[in-house]
């Protein structure tokens, strides 16, 4: 069974611009979930989906955004890119959403983006 | 809101010991789960064991196993005849019951194995 994969594995892109991630979760799994990874704030939740609905949020500006396609496919928008936004982001796939018993999470291996 | 803390930034041990990582949390929920994460230098986040906070038992997977205290919110890590596959930062999690896939993670523990 294929893993958890995003891409691209490396981005490059200056500020202002916006850029999109793209996740593609385990096969049959329905939740996606966003964490940010920087050496100053370290891992952090952004936002999960759940048959195309966000069902939850973290504390990040409105310039991230994403969304879940049919086929449980997610991607991760960020408008306005900032300096500050260079990070590993990284995706999360399971069942339902991590909370069933035994149920687990599994997590690609990020897109790490740079800002210039 | 929860906060996890891990007080170990770096840790070594020497292939075939025994080594603990320690994790502390925070929280006033009730029904939660707690986790360790892997992290080698491939980045992918590897879940290593998971503990549901209703459970007395303490968690075990094969080498790895956890010393659950919730009364003390204690949560931590004991790696048995470490192997060098085993050095990675580690990471330790929490998710309150019901809300998907939302983890907390502490700032990590660097594990070095060394020869």
């Amino acid at each position: 069974k294929a893993g958890v994969t995003q891409t691209p594995r490396y981005l490059i892109k200056t500020r202002g611009q916006q850029v999109t991630l793209s996740c593609s979760p385990i096969s049959g799994h329905r939740s996606v979930s966003w964490y940010q990874q920087t050496p100053g704030q370290g891992l952090q939740f952004l936002f999960e989906y759940f048959s195309e609905t966000q069902r939850n949020k973290g504390n990040f500006p409105g310039r991230f955004s994403g969304r879940q396609f049919s086929n449980s496919r997610s991607e991760m928008n960020v408008s306005t890119l900032e300096l500050g936004d260079s990070a590993l982001y990284l995706c999360a796939s399971s069942l339902t959403g991590g909370s069933a018993t035994n149920e687990k999470l599994f997590f690609g291996s990020g897109t790490q983006l740079s800002v210039l | 809101a929860q906060t996890v803390t891990q007080s170990q930034p770096e840790m070594s041990v020497q292939e075939a010991e025994t080594v603990t990582l320690s994790c502390t949390y925070d929280t006033s929920e009730n029904n939660y789960y707690l986790f360790w994460y892997k992290q080698p230098p491939s980045r992918q986040m590897i879940l290593v064991i998971r503990q549901e906070a209703y459970k007395q038992q303490n968690a075990t997977e094969n080498r790895f196993s956890v010393n659950f205290q919730k009364a003390a919110k204690s949560f931590s890590l004991k790696i048995s005849d470490s192997q060098l596959g085993d050095t990675a930062m580690y990471f330790c999690a929490f998710m309150k019951q019901r809300t998907a896939s939302k983890l907390t993670f502490g700032t990590g523990t660097r594990l070095q194995v060394t020869l």
